[in-house]
């Protein structure tokens, strides 16, 4: 168990909606990373957050937003949902900003979007 | 975007045998290389961190090294076994972010 948790686990939803997906840190790590798994490509960074404040932004689109709350957990929101965006998310936390401390990931939110 | 390589894609082994794979990164802007273990239906999980040229890192029978200058880390492991059948997700860090490889699927025939 990391100590990452990710909800919900599973969401199917239709194009042109709106989600919030949810990831609350290990206790005590300040930066939270969010990612993007779809079919047959890799882990694609898409936003990191520390201690409450935007750090980096990769490849997120406009449609995409998150922050980080000052109880430091994240919420990553999708919106004008398209099929395309159907994957699998991943947040990972880590106890610094520094990229030299490992990433712990959660779980996953699978999402389906019909 | 950082461009990492891995190769190769996928890989099966016998219980018992030693192999390695290969992550390449270009050599400017180095700041760290990750390396995790990512089992099917599980998160990944990290196994070395590394951030000097020249670094090594054991965990057990699973060791990696770096090179900086040329651009490129190993991953061994020693003595496969079942349990070792995983993808392995090598991840080079820019400033401020972390941007993976396909990974190379490892599996060990028992």
């Amino acid at each position: 168990d990391s100590g990452v948790t990710q909800t919900p686990k599973h969401l199917i939803t239709a194009t042109g909606q709106r989600v919030t997906l949810r990831c609350s840190p290990r206790s005590g790590d300040l930066s939270v990373y969010w990612y993007q798994q779809s079919l047959d490509q890799g882990l694609q960074f898409l936003i990191q957050y520390y201690n409450g404040e935007e750090r980096a932004k990769g490849n997120i689109l406009e449609r995409f937003s998150a922050q980080q709350f000052p109880d430091l957990h994240s919420e990553l929101n999708l919106s004008s949902l398209e099929l395309g965006d159907s994957a699998l998310y991943f947040c990972a936390s880590s106890g610094t900003d520094r990229v030299s401390s490992p990433l712990h990931f959660g779980n996953g939110t699978r999402l389906t979007v019909t | 975007i950082l461009n990492v390589e891995q190769s190769p894609q996928s890989l099966h082994v016998q219980e018992g045998d030693s192999t390695n794979f290969t992550c390449s990164f270009p050599s400017s802007n180095f700041y760290a290389l990750h390396w995790y273990r990512w089992e099917t239906a599980k998160s990944p999980e990290a196994l070395f961190v590394m951030t000097l040229n020249g670094d090594e890192k054991k965990k057990g029978r699973i060791s990696a090294t770096l090179n900086t200058k040329e651009g490129y880390s190993y991953l061994y492991i020693k003595g496969s076994q079942p349990e070792d059948s995983a993808t392995y997700l090598c991840a080079l860090s820019g400033a401020n972010n972390l941007f993976f490889g396909t990974g190379t699927r490892l599996t060990v025939i028992p």
